[in-house]
């Protein structure tokens, strides 16, 4: 496989309900994102990684939890949502965690999260 | 408060004509832009970029032109395809790139009619 590889591809789960987003690169990248889509919304940065530490926490509330155990897996680990977090989950990653660097963000297809 | 602005969500152009796609942005420390399209059902793909130091920057069909007194940069397609249909979304960069991501505009559906 190739590129930037999400799993699954959609969830529905209840607010008492514990589970986690994958993401995996193939793209020999070191920086890896977590962005929410909600509709009608910008796309918003959740989290950054950097060297598989994590460099920026746009202030996303603690039900959130991101795992990164190498450059190549980003995992998002969720746990008591509320609805309003029903949105398309998209990683990302990126060479030198830089914009504009050669390739930029290359994104997966998302998980659409539904929480009920 | 956003600070990358698209105020279309959506844009309907005949095929072959010339699509225009608009993006504002309040941050002067920007200096780093990107077009993304976007189909349903797939993550965005990055489409053409600009840097500040340039006004204009083409890629086949493709053309950004970016005014920096004025805060804004438009995406030309010329001339226009159906496959063109899609979600742009406009996006932006600080100084050097930097490991904080890209911040997004709220992306304009563009329709392209047979």
């Amino acid at each position: 496989e190739t590129g930037v590889t999400q799993t699954p591809r959609h969830l529905v789960m209840g607010m008492t309900n514990k589970k986690s987003l994958k993401c995996e690169q193939h793209l020999g990248h070191n920086a890896m994102y977590w962005y929410k889509q909600s509709a009608k919304k910008p796309l918003e940065l959740m989290f950054v990684y950097s060297l598989e530490e994590r460099v920026e926490n746009n202030s996303v509330p603690s039900r959130f939890s991101p795992e990164c155990p190498n450059s190549s897996h980003l995992f998002l680990h969720l746990h008591t949502l509320q609805p309003e977090d029903s949105a398309l989950y998209l990683c990302a990653s990126s060479q030198d965690g830089r914009a504009n660097s050669i390739g930029t963000l290359h994104f997966g297809n998302g998980t659409r999260l539904t929480v009920t | 408060d956003q600070q990358v602005k698209q105020n279309s969500p959506s844009l309907s152009v005949q095929e072959g004509r010339i699509s225009i796609l608009n993006c504002d942005y309040t941050n002067s420390m920007f200096d780093y832009f990107l077009w993304y399209k976007k189909y349903p059902a797939e993550g965005p793909t990055f489409l053409i970029s600009i840097s500040s130091i340039k006004d204009k920057n083409e890629d086949g069909r493709f053309t950004v032109f970016l005014n920096k007194s004025a805060k804004h940069l438009s995406l030309h397609i010329v001339p226009s395809q159906p496959g063109d249909s899609a979600v742009y979304f406009c996006a932006a960069s600080g100084p050097g790139g930097g490991a904080d991501g890209l911040t997004f505009g709220k992306g304009t559906h563009l329709i392209i009619q047979p």
